[in-house]
């Protein structure tokens, strides 16, 4: 157990819906990652958030989102869904957000299946 | 551009052989260099990493690496392999002149062992 704890765990969706992936980080952790692994594209970077602020964009789809509440928890935002948003979004998390040589820890993942 | 290159896509090897797997950066600066394995339905654990220092690092599970620096190479290696060691490899990099924690991975390497 990683520590990462995501919700939900499976999820099936029709296109053009909407869906909110929660994510608590290990505890005393304040950054936040969040990454889409796919077939065909394997593991991408998406965003990630330190301590409630952006702080890095990847390839991160204009119709999804995310945010880091207060108490660090985030939620990824996923909208218009596509067929091909079908993918495990991984969350993950570490202490710091910078260079500093954290490790990074992963939660088990949401595994979305949109129909 | 740049990436992370892991060469061999599916490996099969019997109980007891010796694995190497192959992982190649295409950074120019200073890295921190990680391996990740992801268990059949399971979230991705860190087996090694490097930040600095010894260049042959040793992991959990008998899995060690070198990295070695002129090569661009951070290559896993593991003396003789067991049926549990069935998953998915993932080489990954965070380039320090990025001026935050971007993981970024290869494509993964699918091992199968057959006992």
């Amino acid at each position: 157990d990683s520590g990462v704890t995501q919700t939900p765990k499976h999820l099936i969706t029709a296109t053009g819906q909407r869906v909110t992936l929660r994510c608590s980080p290990r505890s005393g952790d304040l950054s936040v990652y969040w990454y889409q692994q796919s077939l065909d594209q394997g593991l991408q970077f998406l965003i990630q958030y330190y301590n409630g602020e952006e702080r890095a964009k990847g390839n991160i789809l204009e119709r999804f989102s995310a945010q880091q509440f207060p108490d660090l928890h985030s939620e990824l935002n996923l909208s218009s869904l596509e067929l091909g948003d079908s993918a495990l979004y991984f969350c993950a998390s570490s202490v710091a957000g910078g260079v500093s040589g954290n490790t990074i820890y992963f939660g088990e993942g949401s595994w979305l299946t949109v129909v | 551009a740049q990436s992370v290159s892991q060469h061999n896509h599916h490996v099969i090897l019997s109980e007891a052989a010796s694995l190497e797997l192959g992982c190649n950066y295409s950074y120019g600066g200073t890295v921190n260099l990680f391996w990740y394995v992801q268990y059949p339905g399971q979230h991705l654990q860190l087996l090694l990493k490097y930040f600095s220092g010894d260049p042959l690092v040793k992991g959990i599970k008998g899995f060690e690496a070198e990295f070695i620096k002129s090569k661009f190479s951070f290559n896993l290696r593991k003396p003789s392999v067991q049926w549990s060691d069935t998953a998915e490899y993932f080489c990954a990099v965070i380039p320090r002149n990025t001026g935050f924690q971007k993981l970024v991975f290869g494509t993964g390497t699918r091992l199968l062992v057959s006992p």
